[in-house]
């Protein structure tokens, strides 16, 4: 069976700091990949998609980036958090157009 | 604009009562829809698809009126573990391959 594992589970990183997020996914291959986010008392943003190994797509202009080194790894990246980066950061995968997505466990971030 | 609009709640409910949100989408090129679960702090998980011609999945019943680009979700005999956040999820097709628009959430209290 597939398996989404995001980590960490939480964060708490200071202003103008770095920032890694990885997401791996088991049991398939060549999976859709997305990354989101939910800020507090708001729906989940679409921040980047990617649909192969290199390919990376972004929806919204942001201080943030998305890489795809390996067909099951997706990871979200800054180089320096701004306080409007805090939020529920959430990776999905999709198997395909018909299906829905199955999310990760989502990483808690709050940036201070 | 793609946009994905519900009833934030939240609905208080008796144990047993029949509770039913509604969901309405502004594009009409949208192909899948479907209706996620959140509970507090944790990831959003598929609660079910919902096809043209409604289904039922226990005390959960989803309908779906494309020429009104409405979509419902019925509860009966609500329990209280039914408590959560219910996520109304379009997926629109072309463009970002796919990718879901969520609507914000109806909470859910369901009280003994």
């Amino acid at each position: 069976s597939q398996t989404i594992h995001q980590w960490p589970a939480t964060l708490v990183q200071p202003v103008g700091s770095p920032l890694s997020l990885e997401c791996t996914v088991e049991g398939t291959s060549n999976p859709n990949l997305y990354w989101y986010r939910q800020a507090a008392g708001r729906g989940l943003q679409l921040l980047f998609y990617s649909v192969g190994i290199g390919q990376i797509s972004s929806e919204v202009p942001q201080n943030l980036s998305a890489s795809r080194p390996q067909d099951r790894q997706f990871i979200l990246s800054s180089k320096k958090l701004l306080l409007s980066d805090s939020g529920f950061y959430l990776c999905a995968w999709s198997g395909g157009q018909v299906y829905g997505y199955t999310f990760g466990s989502g990483t808690r971030l709050t940036v201070v | 604009r793609k946009e994905v609009e519900q009833d934030p709640g939240p609905f208080n409910v008796p144990e047993g009562a029949t509770v039913a949100f509604n969901c309405t989408y502004s594009n009409s090129a949208s192909q899948s829809f479907f209706w996620y679960r959140q509970d507090c702090r944790k990831e959003p998980k598929l609660l079910m698809s919902v096809y043209s011609s409604g289904n039922e999945d226990g005390r959960f019943t989803a309908q779906l009126n494309r020429a009104s680009q409405y979509i419902s979700l019925l509860i009966r005999d609500s329990k209280l573990s039914d408590s959560a956040t219910y996520l109304c999820v379009v997926k629109f097709y072309g463009g970002s391959q796919g990718n879901l628009i969520f609507g914000k959430g109806t909470k859910l209290s369901v009280k003994p």
